[in-house]
């Protein structure tokens, strides 16, 4: 157990809609990273905040936001979805804000967008 | 742009047998090197990494990678394996650009230990 929470487990909805995903990193950790892992794309590094404020960006959509709380936790919006953006999305957490430091994952949430 | 191939999805090798997943990079400026393990169903988990120094790196649970510039690889192995590492594994190269860190995996190698 990585002490990293992700909610929920897993998601199923339909093209066109609006979802969001949460993430609690570890106690003491103050970035939040989110992936994106798919068959088609790979795994790939979306957007990282630190401490409230956005610290780097990947490739992350335009119709993907994210957010970090002031209790740290992070919820990422995934808008007008497509079938393509069903994937496995992670969120790891680590104490700095250096994209070096060792990250801690947590186990995923899997959307299905039918 | 940065890019990393892992040039073998699948590796199966018998119990206790060494083992070798590979990795190449392609960059034009300095970067940093990391291996990932994802076991069945759980999220990624950092196995080592190579930032400076020394180029021979290693893990805890008898993994090593050896980072050889003039070849581009970082290629992991480790010298007799267990049931229980198998995984799927994942090279990711990073590096500074705009004042961010870009981060690149690799599409990932998937080890099978066969008792």
């Amino acid at each position: 157990d990585s002490g990293v929470t992700q909610t929920p487990k897993h998601l199923i909805t339909a093209t066109g809609q609006r979802v969001t995903l949460r993430c609690s990193p570890r106690s003491g950790d103050l970035s939040v990273y989110w992936y994106q892992q798919s068959l088609d794309q790979g795994l790939q590094f979306l957007i990282q905040y630190y401490n409230g404020e956005e610290r780097a960006k990947g490739n992350i959509l335009e119709r993907f936001s994210a957010q970090q709380f002031p209790d740290l936790h992070s919820e990422l919006n995934l808008s007008s979805l497509e079938l393509g953006d069903s994937a496995l999305y992670f969120c790891a957490s680590s104490v700095g804000n250096v994209f070096l430091e060792t990250q801690y994952f947590g186990p995923g949430t899997r959307l299905l967008v039918l | 742009a940065q890019s990393v191939t892992q040039l073998d999805s699948q590796v199966p090798v018998f119990e206790e047998a060494p083992v070798e997943l590979r990795c190449n990079y392609s960059s034009s400026v300095s970067v940093y090197l990391f291996w990932y393990v994802q076991y069945p169903n759980q999220g990624l988990q950092l196995l080592l990494k190579y930032l400076s120094g020394s180029t021979l790196v290693e893990s805890i649970n008898g993994f090593e990678a050896e980072f050889n510039k003039s070849q581009t690889s970082f290629h992991l192995r480790k010298p007799s394996v267990h049931i229980s590492d198998t995984a799927e594994y994942f090279c990711a190269v990073s590096l500074s650009s705009g004042g961010y860190q870009k981060v690149t995996f690799g599409t990932g190698t998937k080890l099978q230990v066969i008792p």
